[in-house]
């Protein structure tokens, strides 16, 4: 089992509409969560962290942590076509970043 | 882009060949990374630096070396190429950011096919 699950996708939603992706994880002592989005042929960019449990809320994106349930989502609010790419979750036990653990990634599609 | 290049940005070789990827930034950092992205996969870290001559292996270095000689430039090295190393290559660098988590910063990616 992998220590980081995120559905492949491809999710496909139209312009407007409220998006939520997710992925679950099974260590435990993950405390530090991030959220990168991933254009086709570029390099992934940060998007939102989080340290330990709560909501947090940057403009459209709002990035949640259940640590008790060891879930997390990124709610992305009236869904533009510019925010189709691949999101990838990721997190750390710790603030060194030769620890974080990537998820897969899901293909998010805005239609028109 | 956090002022990281990538060369080459694309390549065809052959199995057995040596293979060297280069990573260079401009900023000063001195944390690197080097990752592999595959279908199904995610990102999975190759080898990291944490500073000139001073490398360490990631999850998945099998297969493949690296040098730091300058704060500059990562380099990761294929030393005979086999075909389950078909991927895109990423580089990154890492800055803490307020509270103290380092967060990284990737550069464009090589494609690289091995035949």
């Amino acid at each position: 089992q992998k220590e980081v699950e995120q559905d492949p996708g491809p999710l496909s939603v139209p312009e407007g509409a409220i998006v939520s992706l997710n992925c679950t994880y099974s260590n435990s002592a993950f405390q530090y969560f991030m959220w990168y989005r991933q254009y086709s042929r570029k390099g992934p960019e940060l998007l939102m962290y989080t340290y330990s449990s709560g909501n947090k809320e940057d403009g459209r994106f709002t990035a949640q942590v259940d640590k008790s349930s060891k879930y997390i989502s990124l709610f992305i609010r009236d869904s533009q076509p510019s925010d189709s790419a691949t999101y990838l979750c990721a997190m750390s036990g710790d603030s060194s970043a030769s620890k974080i653990i990537f998820g897969s990634g899901t293909r998010l599609s805005i239609r028109p | 882009d956090a002022g990281i290049t990538q060369s080459p940005r694309h390549k065809v070789t052959e199995t057995g060949t040596p293979v060297t990827l280069r990573c260079h930034q401009t900023e000063n950092h001195r944390y690197m990374y080097w990752y592999r992205q595959d279908p199904g996969h995610g990102l999975r870290l190759i080898h990291y630096s944490y500073g000139v001559k001073d490398t360490d292996k990631g999850e998945v270095s099998d297969g493949y070396s690296v040098s730091r000689s300058k704060t500059e430039d990562f380099l990761l090295t294929l030393e005979s190429a086999t075909s389950s190393q078909t991927s895109v290559y990423f580089c990154a660098i890492s800055e803490s950011n307020r509270v103290g988590l380092e967060t990284q910063y990737f550069g464009p990616g090589t494609r690289l096919l091995v035949l």
